[in-house]
């Protein structure tokens, strides 16, 4: 069963530009989550989509949206990138989504996102 | 608020030996605990999911620890590998109001020596 792929692996854009980043999950997964990583914050949760419809978000602005489709892919996308959006930006798939985030969760090798 | 922290923030040990991670949390209402390891490069794998019920579990070498009356959690790894090296996060579910909410540990980063 082949993994969490995620395109492209590393990208370069410049301050102001937008950016999408694409996450295909494990087949017959239907939840997909997204997650930045930078070394000073960590790893932080963006929104998780199941079935097409956000169903929970984290404390990002508006700059940061995503969506799914009804295959499971997901796509985020960032507008008027900033210096600080420079992070690994990871998604994970699951079977399900639940209230409390207790399904297992498989992660994509991520994204390497440098803004300059 | 809710806080993860995580202790020590690196360590490096000899392999063959074992060692303890700890992650204390301020988390509520609590809903789970989950431990995963992420090797330099990659995405993180999960070790174990623990539940407020679950005082222990174990996967492999891998054994976790919860204690919901002090909010502590540790990670214990036995007669460590090389492959062991990596950066362990402890993440902490709070659940209500039909969603839930994720704070993570900043991880703490194993080196494993010959």
């Amino acid at each position: 069963k082949a993994g969490v792929t995620q395109t492209p692996r590393y990208l370069i854009k410049t301050r102001g530009q937008q950016v999408t980043l694409s996450c295909s999950p494990i087949s017959g997964h239907r939840s997909v989550s997204w997650y930045q990583q930078t070394p000073g914050q960590g790893l932080q949760f963006l929104f998780e989509y199941f079935s097409e419809t956000q169903r929970n978000k984290g404390n990002f602005p508006g700059r940061f949206s995503g969506r799914q489709f009804s295959n499971s892919r997901s796509e985020m996308n960032v507008s008027t990138l900033e210096l600080g959006d420079s992070a690994l930006y990871l998604c994970a798939s699951s079977l399900a989504s639940g209230t409390s985030w207790g399904y297992e969760q498989y992660f994509g090798p991520g994204t390497r996102l440098t803004v300059t | 608020k809710n806080q993860v922290e995580q202790s020590p923030q690196s360590l490096i040990i000899l392999e063959g030996k074992n060692c303890t991670l700890q992650c204390n949390y301020t988390v509520s209402p609590f809903s789970n605990l989950r431990w995963y390891k992420q090797d330099t490069g990659r995405g993180p794998v999960s070790l174990t999911i623990m539940t407020f019920s679950e005082n222990t579990k174990s996967n492999g070498r891998y054994t976790a620890t919860l204690d919901a009356d002090t909010k502590q959690s540790s990670l214990h790894i036995t007669a460590s590998q090389l492959s062991d090296s990596a950066s362990y996060i402890c993440v902490v579910s709070a659940s209500g109001a039909g969603s839930y909410q994720l704070t993570f540990g900043k991880g703490t980063k194993l080196s494993v020596i010959p």
